[in-house]
């Protein structure tokens, strides 16, 4: 039972490339997220999603767009990467809207 | 406006004595959870423990137990007896009625000192 992975760990970007992050869940969970962490910041909502298909703005979801094609994996695409995306993202899944989530790896991104 | 508040950035503990780490929260919603989370300087983060507005009592896991002061507004998490392994970042969230989000505080960094 992996629970939340994310690829790539780590990724160095040129500032207009773009990419994306993947995050899978194994727990068969309806709810996955994207934050960001900042220094000093603790952790920004980016986008989430209620379920397959779906996929709803956060926080700060400026710079991103993410899709929800299939229930256990949730993309995060940068189209034109800035410097101020440099940061580590998260990817969390959860079983309901007022249960815990469970967080991957995290992956860190450096967009010079 | 802030909705967690998190006032200490940094917070040292001696080993084997118990910890304060200080949360406060701002909503309007009647319904709402709290989380603490723990982040290791590994950088996953680790679910802790969870405190439902309306649950009479405050919530307990092994060591770990949240001190719910509603009218305060307060939701600190007590660790008993630290071990040299609960150094780490400590995030306090909440999730507001039955939104989807959650919002995070910035983080009390703890270390425990042998």
């Amino acid at each position: 039972n992996a629970g939340v992975t994310q690829t790539p760990k780590f990724r160095v970007l040129k500032t207009g490339q773009s990419m994306t992050l993947l995050c899978a869940q194994d727990m068969n969970h309806e709810y996955m997220y994207w934050y960001r962490q900042d220094p000093g910041m603790g952790l920004r909502l980016i986008h989430y999603s209620v379920g397959e298909g779906t996929t709803a703005k956060g926080e700060v979801p400026d710079g991103y767009n993410v899709s929800r094609l299939k229930k256990q994996n949730f993309l995060l695409g940068l189209e034109s990467a800035a410097p101020s995306q440099t940061s580590v993202y998260f990817c969390a899944s959860s079983p309901g809207s007022v249960r815990a989530q469970y967080f991957g790896p995290g992956t860190r991104l450096l967009v010079l | 406006a802030q909705k967690i508040t998190q006032t200490q950035p940094g917070m040292f503990v001696q080993e084997k004595e118990a910890v304060t780490l200080d949360c406060t929260y701002d909503t309007s919603d009647p319904s709402y959870g709290l989380f603490w989370y723990k982040q290791p300087s590994s950088g996953e983060m680790i679910f802790l423990i969870y405190q439902g507005s309306y649950d009479q009592q405050n919530a307990t896991e092994g060591r770990y137990s949240l001190n719910f002061q509603k009218a305060r507004k307060s939701a600190n998490l007590v660790i008993s007896a630290s071990q040299l392994g609960d150094s780490a970042m400590y995030f306090c969230a909440m999730r507001e009625g039955y939104r989807d989000d959650m919002r995070f505080g910035a983080g009390t960094r703890l270390t425990v000192k042998p």
